[in-house]
């Protein structure tokens, strides 16, 4: 069963509007949550993360919002650029035990700035 | 600072035959967890070490395999490859145990023929 979901496989938007990634998760154990931005022939980038502790964070352009109570979190970008054209993953964090964490991640949505 | 290298870049296997991928963490990183990217299916958690130690172990068959090194080197082999190996695979490199943060290699790129 999938944990984290990213029901989107795609999105396209026009550049300096917004773009909104969602991604839904089951496990009300997860603590953490990561966005990473992927480029072909590249590996995954940080991008921005977020404490269970919190509902928002913010840092540029790139916004994070996490409403626990839906299991929801999404990754804001304003303004979108053609740059930031990727595939976007996000990931949460469970405690597996023992002091042992481990990321879970969704299968992505590819975005797509058209300028 | 040098990121998370991983070699090959790019490997060749034929059916039946085994492969060993390397990983090297970023300086001072202790932890090192294995990916499984193909497409469609995101990324894949294989099994995540720490000081030597696999701690964590996704829902991969007992053909995928790894270990870490003293110097928190790792390396993953997988025997027996089989046509549905053929993916991305991805090193990531965390501080410690806690996994705040895991920073990538830029994959080793695996084709089974």
């Amino acid at each position: 069963d999938q944990q984290v979901k990213q029901n989107s496989p795609s999105l396209s938007v026009q550049e300096g509007r917004i773009s909104i990634l969602n991604c839904d998760y089951t496990n009300s154990m997860f603590d953490y949550f990561l966005w990473y931005k992927k480029y072909p022939a590249e590996g995954p980038t940080f991008l921005i993360s977020i404490s269970s502790i919190k509902d928002k964070n913010e840092d540029g352009r790139f916004t994070v919002f996490l409403n626990k109570s839906a299991k929801h979190l999404s990754l804001h970008i304003v303004p979108s650029q053609p740059g930031d054209s990727a595939v976007y993953f996000c990931a949460a964090r469970g405690d597996s035990g023992a002091g042992s964490y481990q990321l879970t991640f969704g299968k992505g949505t590819k975005l797509s700035v058209i300028p | 600072k040098a990121g998370v290298t991983q070699t090959p870049r790019y490997l060749i296997k034929t059916r039946g035959q085994q492969v060993t991928l390397s990983c090297s963490p970023i300086s001072g990183h202790r932890s090192v967890s294995w990916y499984q990217q193909t497409p469609g299916q995101g990324l894949q958690f294989l099994f995540e070490y720490f000081s030597e130690t696999q701690r964590n172990k996704g829902n991969f068959p007992g053909r995928f395999s790894g270990r870490q090194f003293s110097n928190s080197r790792s390396e993953m082999n997988v025997s027996t490859l089989e046509l549905g190996d053929s993916a991305l695979y991805l090193c990531a490199s965390s501080l410690d145990a806690r996994q705040n943060t895991i920073y990538f290699g830029e994959g080793s790129w695996l084709t089974v023929v």
